[in-house]
């Protein structure tokens, strides 16, 4: 079974440039979730996928979107970098949206704003 | 809006010895779930404990074990036997029943065992 799965693992954008970032959801698994993590600190969650469609969003503002395919791997996107967007990213999935089911987390993706 | 804090920043402990972990929330809801989370120098997350509100017995995983207090708010980890693979950030979770995916993080503690 393969786990969660993030790409790229690190990258480096300048200010006011757009990025995406990918997330191979665990086999089987049809809710993603997408968290931002600034250094040291703990994850905040962006958004929710479920059957392809966003049913959950935190307070981030519509410059954070997202995708998610048939396949329930998902993208997230984010326009108009800020340099207070620099943070890891993680994607987390899980076989049932909500309550005691656990998110099984990706490696993430650590994205650098200069 | 629900909160996490963990008021530990950093601890440490012996090797094959004990220590307790602190985390305190805020929600005025009755139907949630509580977790903590594991996150190694690797980064990837993973599940270490997890308790329902409902059920007034703590939680236990192997060396791992809750204290669950709903009228206190609290719920603290307690590590059992550390070993030098418990060495991470802990992060204490909180999750409504109807809020989907939406889990709440704290802070984080940092914790390392010494040899």
């Amino acid at each position: 079974e393969t786990g969660v799965t993030q790409s790229p693992t690190h990258l480096i954008k300048t200010r006011g440039q757009q990025v995406t970032l990918r997330c191979s959801s665990q086999s089987g698994h049809n809710t993603v979730s997408w968290y931002q993590q600034a250094l040291g600190q703990g994850p905040q969650f962006i958004f929710q996928y479920y059957r392809e469609e966003e049913n959950g969003r935190g307070n981030f503002p519509p410059r954070f979107s997202g995708l998610q395919f048939p396949n329930y791997s998902s993208e997230l996107n984010v326009n108009a970098l800020e340099l207070d967007d620099s943070a890891l990213y993680l994607c987390a999935s899980s076989l049932v949206a909500g309550g005691p089911w656990e998110q099984f987390f990706g490696p993430g993706t650590r994205l650098t704003v200069l | 809006a629900q909160t996490v804090t963990q008021s530990q920043p950093e601890m440490s402990v012996q090797e094959a010895e004990t220590v307790t972990l602190s985390c305190t929330y805020d929600t005025s809801e009755n139907n949630y779930y509580l977790f903590w989370y594991k996150q190694p120098p690797s980064r990837q997350m993973i599940l270490v404990i997890r308790q329902e509100a409902y059920k007034q017995q703590n939680a236990t995983e192997n060396r791992f074990s809750v204290n669950f207090q709903k009228a206190a708010k609290s719920f603290s980890l307690k590590i059992s036997d550390s070993q030098l693979g418990d060495t991470a950030m802990y992060f204490c979770a909180f999750i409504l029943n109807n809020a989907g995916n939406m889990l709440t993080f704290g802070g984080g503690t940092r914790l390392m065992v010494k040899p």
